[in-house]
């Protein structure tokens, strides 16, 4: 039974297209994440809930926009996409009152722009 | 300077020997160390906690902080071939930035047997 899931694993997909990523995590965390890992596997984060407020908005492109519709869950919509866009996405999720920095990770969307 | 500073390697050990992977970083308020492992096309996972400066031992793997010299480190010993991964540093700090963890960019090993 997958704590954190996301979906799909792999994309591929054009230029310009419009494409989603969905997570969730059935942990019962407060709190939900979006990191980009890049070809050099730098991990950085995107994005933050907690119980679906949006906490953390790093210097993302607008064609960014994630959505929480419930604690569970944190989607990721990505408009236009452009070939800086490939890398594998990460959903994470954790209970902030808890330890602080533990983050329990998917195991990441691998997205292909060509 | 970047907040936190790891040299990527990649490190290549035999069976056996006794691996050392550090981080550097600058940001005096990180409170929370960790280290994450991560295997090839896999998400990261949690290895270490630790709290402030100290050492921390769990079954082969031991993780040292010491918040004088902004400087973490994480010892394996008798490293196995399934200790071959990504190792990431990650720290954090309380309030409000409990939510925002800043990684190392990561050191690969590879344990050959």
């Amino acid at each position: 039974d997958t704590a954190v899931s996301q979906t799909p694993k792999y994309l591929v997909t054009q230029m310009g297209n419009d494409k989603s990523i969905k997570c969730e995590q059935n942990l019962g965390h407060d709190t939900m994440y979006w990191y980009k890992q890049d070809s050099k596997k730098f991990l950085k984060i995107m994005f933050s809930y907690n119980n679906k407020e949006l906490i953390i908005n790093e210097t993302v492109p607008n064609r960014f926009s994630p959505k929480s519709p419930d604690k569970a869950h944190l989607n990721l919509h990505i408009n236009s996409l452009e070939l800086g866009d490939s890398a594998v996405y990460f959903c994470a999720s954790s209970q902030v009152t808890s330890r602080p920095g533990e983050l329990f990770f998917g195991e990441g969307s691998r997205l292909t722009v060509l | 300077q970047k907040e936190v500073e790891q040299d990527p390697g990649p490190l290549s050990v035999p069976e056996g020997a006794i691996v050392s992977l550090n981080c550097t970083y600058s940001n005096s308020a990180f409170q929370y160390f960790m280290w994450y492992r991560q295997y090839s096309r896999k998400g990261p996972e949690l290895l270490m906690y630790t709290y402030s400066s100290g050492n921390k031992e769990d079954g082969r793997f031991t993780a040292q902080v010491d918040k004088s010299s902004k400087y973490i480190s994480l010892f394996i010993r008798d490293s196995q071939p399934s200790d071959s991964a990504t190792y990431l540093c990650a720290m954090s700090y309380s309030g409000a930035g409990s939510y925002q963890l800043t990684f190392g960019k990561g050191t690969k090993l590879s344990v050959i047997p």
